[in-house]
């Protein structure tokens, strides 16, 4: 069973257009962190949201933690080829850390 | 600060060979995971050190997967014997604080012929 359901799995777009994936689960996150992994490297925290409700900037990126802390959603304005890679969600659900299967951006130039 | 070193980065080996993989976390990072990741998924935990102690290897599959973590600090996960299905990216990460954030190693890519 998939605690974190990301949405959606594969996303092609061309630079310069915006996007939203999303992250749903049925269950409480204590907390939720979005990460970042390019092709034969590790993933790399972007994020850590904590409170329901809550909305934290990173450039051009926007990232959205649901008020009952069981979804999170990630914007992307003005898409760059760099942001190309894949994008996981990551649920803290007591001491355990449960990541989604992540969403699989391409920007084209 | 150097981040979280795995070795090798990519490993060949033939089905029924034993494999081991090794990896030296973030200096002060009590927390140690290794990770599985298939192509186009999300990590998935094999098993959870604080300091030397496995406190969550309910993922591993103990017939033949195996880990050590010596005096707190470097790690080694083995498999022995390695089957085709075990084909995949091995991640380790290590992380301090409340919020469990990892810090990722780049993995060792392990194809089973």
């Amino acid at each position: 069973t998939q605690l974190l359901e990301q949405s959606p799995q594969f996303l092609s777009i061309q630079e310069g257009e915006n996007l939203t994936v999303y992250c749903n689960s049925s269950s409480v996150f204590s907390s939720l962190q979005w990460y970042r992994q390019e092709p034969g490297e590790g993933p790399v925290l972007l994020v850590t949201v904590v409170t329901g409700g809550e909305v934290k900037k990173l450039k051009r990126l926007t990232f959205q933690f649901g008020d009952a802390r069981k979804d999170s959603s990630l914007h992307i304005t003005a898409a760059q080829p760099g942001d190309t890679g894949l994008y996981l969600c990551a649920g803290v659900y007591g001491n355990k850390l449960v990541f989604g299967a992540g969403t699989i951006l391409r920007v084209k130039s | 600060e150097a981040g979280v070193v795995q070795s090798p980065r990519y490993k060949i080996i033939e089905k029924k060979q034993p494999v081991a993989f090794w990896c030296n976390p973030i200096s002060g990072h009590n927390t140690l995971y290794w990770y599985l990741q298939n192509l186009g998924q999300g990590p998935e935990l094999l098993i959870r050190y604080e300091n030397e102690e496995a406190v969550d290897d309910s993922q591993l599959p103990k017939d033949r997967f195996s880990a050590e973590r010596l005096k707190g600090v470097d790690s080694t996960l083995k498999i022995q014997p390695a089957e085709l299905g075990d084909s995949a990216v091995y991640l380790c990460a290590s992380s301090f604080g409340i919020y469990n954030e990892q810090f990722f190693g780049p993995g060792t890519r392990l194809t089973v012929l």
